[in-house]
């Protein structure tokens, strides 16, 4: 059964700090792995989509890396900011589904600090 | 595009009450899928359908809860009868197969 785990779950960092946010799931037969941040009371908002082919993916300051084999992912926030608080999930999506089904982290709740 | 509309945005219901929550997916996705948020559980799958047909609904808590798709532009959740433990906020989501998924803003589903 995939599950899928984010650590750290809560983090508080100065504004500009560089940081990185994890997520590790236990199978590697995925299709692709989604990067959401939500925001308090709102729905979520797609950042990063990395096919299993992939190794990483840019937006912006964001950058997101994808290992299968080792069953990790990472988002790397550079030059954070108080806009960038919220909380951030990780998703796969399992194969053997169809590539419908998705499993999320609880998510990781960021706080930056002005 | 106005992106996937979900209504009503909160819902306050007495328990026994039947509760309908819609959504009207983004045009020319094929893929719908329903959640539900808690504090305690996160974020859980509940359905999802493709081209309007229902593919795995083995997230559905109970019998209480059904889903409808009748055609590609609007979906249904019900629950009957409604109870507290089902208070969460519920979200709609589209997509196409094997690409992102669109989240619409959520209901907040209170039943007292």
């Amino acid at each position: 059964k995939q599950e899928v785990t984010q650590i750290p779950a809560a983090l508080s960092v100065p504004e500009g700090e560089n940081l990185v946010l994890n997520c590790s799931f236990t199978d590697s037969a995925i299709y692709n792995l989604q990067w959401f941040r939500q925001d308090p009371g709102k729905g979520l908002t797609s950042l990063l989509l990395i096919q299993s082919s992939q190794r990483e993916q840019t937006s912006g300051r964001l950058n997101a890396s994808l290992d299968k084999s080792s069953g990790r992912s990472t988002l790397y926030i550079a030059a954070s900011q108080p806009g960038d608080s919220a909380t951030y999930l990780c998703a796969v999506r399992p194969i053997g589904t169809g590539g419908f089904k998705t499993i999320f982290g609880a998510g990781t709740r960021l706080f930056v600090k002005a | 595009d106005a992106g996937v509309i979900q209504s009503p945005r909160h819902e306050v219901t007495e328990m026994g009450q039947e509760v309908t929550l819609r959504c009207k997916p983004i045009s020319g996705h094929n893929s719908l899928f329903w959640y539900r948020q808690t504090m305690m559980r996160g974020l859980e799958l509940l359905i999802y359908f493709n081209n309007n047909v229902p593919i795995d609904d083995s997230g559905m808590p109970e019998d209480r809860f059904s889903a409808k798709m009748p055609n590609a532009s609007f979906s249904t959740l019900k629950i009957q009868p409604s109870e507290p433990r089902d208070s969460a906020v519920y979200f709609c989501a589209s997509g196409t197969s094997g690409v992102e998924q669109y989240f619409g803003p959520g209901t907040r589903l209170t039943v007292t």
